[in-house]
């Protein structure tokens, strides 16, 4: 049992390349998580989903595209990157509510540099 | 929406010693109040959480404190070690269904032997 897994675990990318960063677990959860962490600011949601198909924004959104096609996978794209988008990405995943406790499970991170 | 602010920034103690993390929040129908610790080059691991029907939860050296009134929750970590030194985030959000966590700043805590 892996948990919540991130590839790749480190990118530098040119301002204006494009890239996707995979969020997969195996641990049949419904609910599935895009943070990005910046130093002084804590974890801010990207976007989220509640569903194989379905997908929503959460509090920092522009820039980043989402798509949950198959229930253990939850990607995160940009299309154009930005200096502003340097951060490390979190995705994060939990059971819906009724079948356990309220633990969001995280994964290792993905350090992103845009130059 | 939701801000949670947390305090201190960094929190330097003796093993041994006692440490407290504090941290208020602005909505009045937050109800779910987790505490996550993240070690370096980690994801958060959620460590101890408090829902606001209760105003303590202990586990054996850690507890949370809720105070609904003043709108602030707290960790408390007895007995210190070293392994202890890393970075705790407070969040917050209303209902445990969806789960929108708004999280505090963090505070780095060293814990030296």
């Amino acid at each position: 049992n892996a948990g919540v897994t991130q590839t790749p675990k480190f990118r530098v990318l040119k301002t204006g390349q494009s890239m996707t960063l995979l969020c997969a677990q195996d641990m049949n959860h419904e609910y599935m998580y895009w943070y990005r962490q910046d130093p002084g600011m804590g974890l801010r949601l990207i976007h989220y989903s509640v569903g194989e198909g379905t997908t929503a924004k959460g509090e920092v959104p522009d820039g980043y595209n989402v798509s949950r096609l198959k229930k253990q996978n939850f990607l995160l794209g940009l299309e154009s990157a930005a200096p502003s988008q340097t951060s490390v990405y979190f995705c994060a995943s939990r059971t819906r509510p009724g079948l356990g406790g309220y633990e969001q499970y995280f994964g290792p991170g993905t350090r992103l540099t845009v130059t | 929406g939701e801000n949670v602010e947390q305090h201190p920034s960094t929190l330097s103690v003796q093993e041994g010693d006692s440490a407290v993390i504090k941290c208020t929040y602005s909505d009045s129908a937050s109800n779910y109040f987790p505490w996550y610790k993240q070690e370096l080059g980690k994801g958060p691991q959620l460590i101890i959480d408090i829902r606001s029907n209760v105003g303590e939860k202990k586990d054996q050296r850690i507890a949370v404190t809720l105070n609904k009134t003043a709108k602030h929750f707290s960790l408390h970590i007895t007995e210190t070690q070293p392994e202890d030194s890393a970075v705790y985030f407070c969040a917050a959000s209303r209902g445990t269904g969806f789960q929108k966590l708004v999280f505090g700043t963090g505070t780095r805590l060293l814990v030296s032997p």
